[in-house]
């Protein structure tokens, strides 16, 4: 079946430290692949999101670049900040008449001042 | 603005008792969908509906009912068979059921168990 591999945390980092999540991935055919970020006490928030080979999803510094070839999805910033403490889910969705998403167990992210 | 709403925040439950957690969307999405996150955990799916009147069992549906009446509405019934009720629930929806298709989840509701 589809599984989510996300590197164990918790990752704790200095405010402007570059950040790398890996995250890789088990799916049969071409997955849609997502990450998404969710802060204390809430629901979780769309990140960013790649729907085919090489496409980069980036939004608030964030980027993560689909590699079909290495089944991977790593989340990337170059230089964090203390409001990006969070954890972080990376997740796949196939096509089909399964409509779910398949979440990692998440990283949780905790940036110092 | 449009988005999903849980409630409540926070739901107590007793033993044998079965409790209802609410969602509701005013996105015009076609399709709803309820997880489970246990700590550590990543979500798993209990149930989803891509139209009125239908939906489908997820991954751990056992314990759980749900009903679609409304396009907007996706309620999520706990019942006195799900012996270990206590996680954090989130709701979502998306435009369809897509492959490509974001989901947008709602703030969750809390359970725990008396």
């Amino acid at each position: 079946g589809d599984s989510v591999t996300q590197m164990e945390g918790p990752v704790t980092l200095s405010e402007e430290a570059f950040l790398t999540i890996n995250c890789t991935y088990t799916a049969t055919g071409y997955p849609s692949l997502f990450w998404y970020v969710q802060y204390p006490g809430e629901g979780l928030q769309l990140l960013l999101k790649a729907t085919k080979a090489d496409d980069k999803g980036s939004n608030k510094g964030f980027e993560a670049t689909y590699r079909k070839e290495t089944t991977s999805f790593h989340l990337e910033k170059g230089s964090v900040q203390v409001s990006d403490s969070a954890v972080y889910f990376c997740a796949l969705r196939r096509g089909g008449s399964n409509y779910k998403l398949t979440f990692g167990k998440g990283t949780l992210l905790t940036v110092n001042p | 603005d449009g988005g999903i709403t849980q409630s409540p925040k926070y739901l107590f439950r007793k033993e044998g008792q079965n409790v209802t957690l609410s969602c509701e969307q005013n996105l015009n999405h076609d399709a709803m969908y309820w997880y489970r996150q246990d700590p550590g955990q990543g979500l798993r799916l209990i149930y989803y509906s891509q139209i009125v009147n239908d939906f489908q069992k997820g991954d751990i549906a056992e314990g759980y009912s749900v009903s679609r009446e409304k396009k907007e509405s996706f309620p999520l019934t706990v019942t006195s068979a799900q012996k270990n009720p206590t996680a954090f629930y989130l709701c979502a929806s998306s435009r369809s059921g897509s492959e490509g298709e974001t989901q947008y989840f709602g703030p969750g509701t809390r359970l725990l168990v008396l």
